[in-house]
């Protein structure tokens, strides 16, 4: 069974669309995280939440926004994709005690055209 | 703001070799340490952890990584690689009392029969 699911899994889009990344967790932790990935360059926190009434932005939000709308699901939104906003992202939730490892959703593969 | 610096690139080793991939970070404070491994594919996973206590620290598949406080560094380890260890690998930092890591820019190890 998946813990950290993400949909979609692959999506490829044109400039200008607005999309959305969904992410869900059956892990019951209270922190969840969103990332990008790019070739050479690791991974960067866009944004992340450590509850549902708690939002902050990462090192890279610019052009992302995000919702929690519940403790087990928390979305990113591209309100107006552009090309360099192709990567992988990936999801990931912790649980909020000292320490705690994060656990990572599948990722989504988003080419914007 | 810290930052995790992971020199190796990429590395090709023959199966039994052993492996090394180096780690460093600037943080002066406590921190706690990661690494991760992303199999072709797949989403990142735990490989091990140190949080304090003994600075050598054991995770799964025979990995293990020591850290070494004066060298602001956490190289990975194994003896001898297998070709089911081709694969990604990535450091990461937490500091403060939050959960947000900090992730190197990977290593990309392939390991040849």
């Amino acid at each position: 069974d998946a813990d950290v699911t993400q949909t979609p899994r692959n999506r490829i889009t044109k400039t200008g669309k607005r999309i959305m990344l969904e992410c869900s967790q059956t892990k019951g932790h209270d922190r969840m995280y969103w990332y990008r990935q790019d070739p050479g360059l690791g991974l960067r926190l866009i944004y992340y939440s450590f509850d549902v009434k708690d939002i902050n932005k990462g090192e890279i939000s610019d052009g992302y926004s995000v919702s929690r709308q519940a403790q087990a699901k928390f979305s990113l939104s591209l309100e107006s994709a552009i090309p360099n906003q192709t990567a992988l992202y990936f999801c990931a939730t912790s649980l909020g005690l000292a320490g705690n490892e994060q656990f990572f959703g599948p990722g989504t593969r988003l080419t914007v055209l | 703001a810290q930052s995790v610096s992971q020199h190796n690139h990429h590395v090709i080793l023959s199966e039994a070799a052993s492996l090394e991939l180096g780690c460093n970070y600037s943080y002066g404070g406590t921190v706690n340490l990661f690494w991760y491994v992303q199999y072709p594919g797949q989403h990142l996973q735990l490989l091990l952890k140190y949080f304090s206590g003994d600075p050598l620290v054991k995770g799964i598949k025979g990995f293990e990584a020591e850290f070494i406080k004066s060298k602001f560094s956490f190289n990975l380890r194994k003896p001898s690689v297998q070709w089911s260890d081709t694969a990604e690998y990535f450091c990461a930092v937490k500091t403060g009392g939050g959960n947000k890591l900090t992730f190197g820019t990977g290593t990309q190890l392939k390991v040849e029969l």
